[in-house]
């Protein structure tokens, strides 16, 4: 399956520890975006991201979160001193070209518990 | 800015009866129009795009759209429901006008009852 894969598909985290999300996106696919979805609402567009290169990062918080596609290796969504209300599930997506029109290909997701 | 209106947080049809999900958009130049369906702990499954060309769009499982440039509209609509097209369903745009993100609409719950 050569589909966009995220691991791990739940992360458990205590309050103040970091949560690494990682993001495989499809082959011949450089284009990354990460969306956050809390329960019973939709997408929000997080970050989009280049071959290491951040495009838009207009929806991700200025402090404790962060996002990088490197060269070699998956894309990583950082979360630093994790909160309570950061619980959420959190959706890579991947697309071949600029996403105009190109549909982007979701992985099912992390679901991120804060306890 | 662009946006994307789905107005209805659910939608409840009978199966076997023709259903719609309703969206409409705003957006500066050209849209780029897309659905896409979403079933429980899933990531988002890509339906159907307009990009230009014919208003009348067929996507996966049976699902079309219909463009209408002068209501800024993007409905979804399946002849038949089925109780398997029960899902969160999500409406999305973009525009050709330079880089811009997709954006998603809030989804439209379709409950299928058998």
């Amino acid at each position: 399956n050569a589909g966009v894969m995220q691991n791990p598909r739940h992360l458990v985290r205590r309050r103040g520890q970091e949560a690494r999300l990682r993001c495989s996106p499809m082959k011949g696919h450089s284009h990354v975006y990460w969306y956050r979805q809390l329960p019973e609402e939709g997408l929000k567009f997080m970050v989009y991201l280049q071959k290491e290169n951040i495009i838009d990062e207009s929806g991700m918080p200025k402090e404790r979160f962060s996002a990088e596609f490197p060269k070699e290796g998956p894309s990583i969504l950082r979360i630093q001193q994790v909160v309570r209300g950061d619980s959420a599930a959190y959706f890579c997506a991947s697309s071949s070209g600029q996403g105009r029109n190109q549909p982007q290909h979701f992985g099912d997701g992390t679901r991120l518990s804060i306890l | 800015a662009q946006s994307v209106a789905q107005p209805e947080d659910q939608v409840n049809v009978a199966e076997g009866n023709p259903l719609t999900v309703k969206c409409t958009y705003s957006v500066s130049g050209n849209p780029y129009l897309f659905w896409y369906v979403q079933y429980p702990n899933r990531g988002l499954q890509f339906l159907l795009k307009y990009i230009t060309g014919d208003n009348l769009v067929k996507g996966s499982y049976g699902f079309e759209a219909e463009f209408n440039k002068s209501q800024t509209s993007f409905h979804l609509k399946k002849p038949s429901a089925l109780v398997s097209d029960s899902a969160l369903y999500f409406c999305a745009v973009g525009h050709s006008g330079g880089y811009q993100k997709v954006t998603f609409g809030t989804g439209t719950k379709l409950q299928v009852i058998p």
